[in-house]
C-alpha cells in the first residue's frame, strides 16, 4: 500500500510571493491533516480535513489555509509567504482522524525555503 | 488545556547500551500518549501508542513505554540501543473521548534528539 506523498520534496519562494503544497493520503483514509516543523518551534498543528470539511485549526494567521477534495487529496497555500515561513511542512493522513483509535501515517514533508 | 515536555534535548548512547527518552504529559481529560520517531529529512512514523488499555506499552523495534498516571509521565525505554536508532523522538499527547474535541488535535512534545556512540 502506497504512504502518504507530499509534493513537491523541496521549494524556495520569494517574500510576498504564495505557495501550494499538495499531500495525498494513503489509500482509504478520509482524515488529512497538516503540521509545520521549525528548529525553534517544533512541531505545530495547522489543520485537519475530513471529507472535504475543515474540522479543526490551530493557531495560525489566515494567510495560511488548506483544502480537500472529494478523493480526499489535500492542499495546502500559504500567501504573502514571509521569512518565518521556511519550515518543513509536513501531511498526515489517518482512517477517521481520530487518534484514539486511528494513528497518523506521515508523509516525508514539503522543505519550503522563503527568502 | 494539554502540554508535553520532553525532559532532555539530546541523549547520548552507546551502543548495546539501554535507552531511556523521558516524557512529561500535561491533559485536562484522559489523554491518549505517543512516541513517534523521525529519521533525518523523514516523516514521522509511530512507535507506539497508549489509549487507556495496558499501561506498559510496547512498540515497533524493541522499544517500549509505561504510563504513570501518578507522575504524569510516558518515558520511552529500549534494552539495547542499536546505531539504527539515532534519530529525533517526539513524545506527543491527545486529549480523549471527554475533552469535547472533534478530531483529536494532537500536542507535539519539542523532540528528544539520540545520538547512538559505537
Amino acid at each position: 500500500k502506497a504512504g502518504v506523498t507530499q509534493t513537491p520534496r523541496y521549494l524556495i519562494k520569494t517574500r510576498g510571493q504564495q505557495v501550494t503544497l499538495s499531500c495525498s493520503p494513503i489509500s482509504g483514509h478520509r482524515s488529512v491533516s497538516w503540521y509545520q516543523q521549525t528548529p525553534g518551534q517544533g512541531l505545530q498543528f495547522l489543520f485537519e480535513y475530513f471529507s472535504e470539511t475543515q474540522r479543526n485549526k490551530g493557531n495560525f494567521p489566515g494567510r495560511f489555509s488548506g483544502r480537500q477534495f472529494s478523493n480526499s487529496r489535500s492542499e495546502m497555500n500559504v500567501s504573502t509567504l514571509e521569512l518565518g515561513d521556511s519550515a518543513l511542512y509536513l501531511c498526515a493522513s489517518s482512517l477517521t482522524g481520530n487518534s484514539y483509535n486511528s494513528p497518523l501515517h506521515f508523509g516525508n514533508g514539503t522543505r519550503l525555503t522563503v527568502t | 488545556a494539554q502540554s508535553v515536555t520532553q525532559l532532555d534535548s539530546h541523549v547520548s548512547v552507546s551502543e548495546g547500551t539501554p535507552v531511556l527518552l523521558r516524557c512529561n504529559y500535561s491533559s485536562s481529560y484522559s489523554p491518549s500518549l505517543f512516541w513517534y520517531v523521525q529519521h533525518p529529512n523523514k516523516g514521522l512514523q509511530l512507535l507506539l501508542k497508549y489509549t487507556s488499555a495496558a499501561t506498559l506499552v510496547k512498540g515497533i523495534n524493541g522499544f517500549e513505554a509505561e504510563f504513570k498516571k501518578s507522575e504524569t509521565s510516558f518515558h520511552l525505554t529500549k534494552p539495547s540501543a542499536h546505531m539504527s536508532d539515532a534519530a529525533e523522538y517526539f513524545c506527543v499527547v491527545s486529549e480523549g473521548p471527554g475533552s469535547g474535541a472533534g478530531s483529536y488535535q494532537l500536542t507535539f512534545g519539542k523532540g528528544t534528539k539520540l545520538s547512538v556512540i559505537p
